[in-house]
């Protein structure tokens, strides 16, 4: 298996464009995980999804983060409009049940 | 506030001695530790786990030690190696859920 894929590896946007981020989950995960790391903060969980549906958003920032699944080998995390301190390293994770968590390489996201 | 947390960014050790990383966490619930490690450019990969259940773990070089009354858990790492240098992130789970809080990171580097 190719592990987790996320797309696209950098995105550089401007203030108050949309972004849109991708993730294939390792096929036959049923958990997809959607991380957020900054130096601050370090790695923080914004969402969760069990068998395509959301579990546990609460980590979602604000109205402006949005994410879906609308099957299970694929995912999206959306940023409308984007912010500046919205510039950080976006983790796509999944695992099979309670186990390890497989996480992509992640997408370096700078607003400008 | 962070329930996980890593009060050392960075660690310095010299090839062949002991590396120790510390990290404290909050929640008394929490019943499942995993330590990861986090190369540049890439996602963070399992490393070692422990449950609370258990005051050790060991694995090769790898060894976390669990000490619950004082919600603390350190990774040790013996002999470090060059290769060992990477951020390493402290990650605890609370047994209802697989949501999985980290901690924000250290940073070791291991000199040759």
């Amino acid at each position: 298996d190719a592990g987790v894929i996320q797309s696209p590896r950098h995105e550089v946007t401007e203030m108050g464009q949309e972004v849109t981020l991708r993730c294939k989950p390792i096929s036959g995960h049923d958990y997809l995980f959607w991380y957020r790391q900054t130096m601050m903060r370090g790695l923080e969980l914004l969402i969760y999804f069990n068998n395509n549906v959301p579990i546990d958003d609460s980590g979602m920032p604000e109205d402006r983060f949005s994410a879906k699944m609308p099957n299970a080998s694929f995912s999206t995390l959306k940023i409308q409009p984007s912010e500046p301190r919205d510039s950080a390293v976006y983790f796509c994770a999944s695992s099979l049940g309670s186990d390890e968590q497989f996480f992509g390489p992640g997408t370096r996201l700078t607003v400008l | 506030d962070q329930q996980v947390k890593q009060n050392s960014p960075s660690l310095s050790v010299q090839e062949g001695r002991i590396s120790i990383l510390n990290c404290d966490y909050t929640n008394s619930m929490f019943d499942y530790f995993l330590w990861y490690k986090k190369y540049p450019a890439e996602g963070p990969t399992f490393l070692i786990s422990i449950s609370s259940i258990k005051d050790k773990n060991e694995d090769g070089r790898f060894t976390v030690f669990l000490n619950k009354s004082a919600k603390h858990l350190s990774l040790h790492i013996v002999p470090s190696q060059p290769g060992d240098s990477a951020v390493y992130f402290c990650a605890a789970r609370s047994g209802d859920f697989n949501k999985f809080y980290f901690g924000s990171g250290t940073k070791l580097n291991v000199k040759p």
